[in-house]
């Protein structure tokens, strides 16, 4: 079975840092992994996708990475901005079976001007 | 493109009740996710529908949820009776076909007392 794990659980950094987001998990059979964005009260918001076959992508001040021998992920935000402040998901997807998506805890981020 | 679209946004009902959420997915997308995120973690799978068809409903607690989605577009989830335990953020997403990005609505917040 499946575990997605997410360290820090929450993190707080004053504005302009660069900060790092954790990501791991067990079975290192996966299609793809994603990051997502929870602002409160909304659903959830795509921001990387990373296949199996990569090892990183990056969007603007965005860049995860991907060890899928390690069963680990990293999300890189640079020059954080108090509009970063949300909670941060990432989910695995298998790549057998109905290959549905697997979603780690979060780590909620706060970022202080 | 119009979103994922869910109502009600809130819903407060006592244990025993019923309650239903309905979904309506963006247009075109054949694929339909009901996830169930209770506070502090990720959401969790309950049903995946692939038009008007369950592709899986593994999780999907069978003696008090259930879900259709009539005409492969528009569904609806319900729980009867509710148990205090459901009280969570229910959220639907859709994605154009099975493996493709999903997006989600902004859910609904059921409040169990």
């Amino acid at each position: 079975k499946q575990e997605v794990t997410q360290i820090p659980a929450a993190l707080s950094v004053p504005e302009g840092e660069n900060l790092v987001l954790n990501c791991s998990f067990t079975d290192s059979a996966i299609y793809n992994l994603q990051w997502f964005r929870q602002d409160p009260g909304k659903g959830l918001t795509s921001l990387l996708l990373i296949q199996s076959s990569q090892r990183e992508q990056t969007s603007g001040r965005l860049n995860a990475s991907l060890d899928k021998s390690s069963g680990r992920s990293t999300l890189y935000i640079a020059a954080s901005q108090p509009g970063d402040s949300a909670t941060y998901l990432c989910a695995v997807r298998r790549n057998t079976g109905f290959q549905k998506l697997v979603f780690g805890t979060g780590t909620r981020l706060l970022v202080s001007p | 493109e119009a979103g994922v679209a869910q109502s009600p946004r809130y819903k407060i009902i006592e244990k025993r009740q019923s309650v239903a959420f309905w979904c309506n997915p963006i247009s075109g997308h054949a694929t339909l996710y009901w996830y169930q995120q209770i506070l502090g973690q990720g959401p969790k799978l309950l049903i995946q529908f692939q038009n008007n068809g369950v592709v899986d409903d593994s999780q999907l607690p069978k003696d008090r949820f259930s879900a259709e989605r009539l005409k492969g577009v528009d569904s609806t989830l319900k729980i009867q009776p509710a148990k205090l335990e459901d009280s969570a953020v229910y959220l639907c997403a859709s994605s154009l076909l099975r493996n493709q990005p999903q997006h989600f609505g902004d859910g609904t917040r059921l409040s169990i007392l």
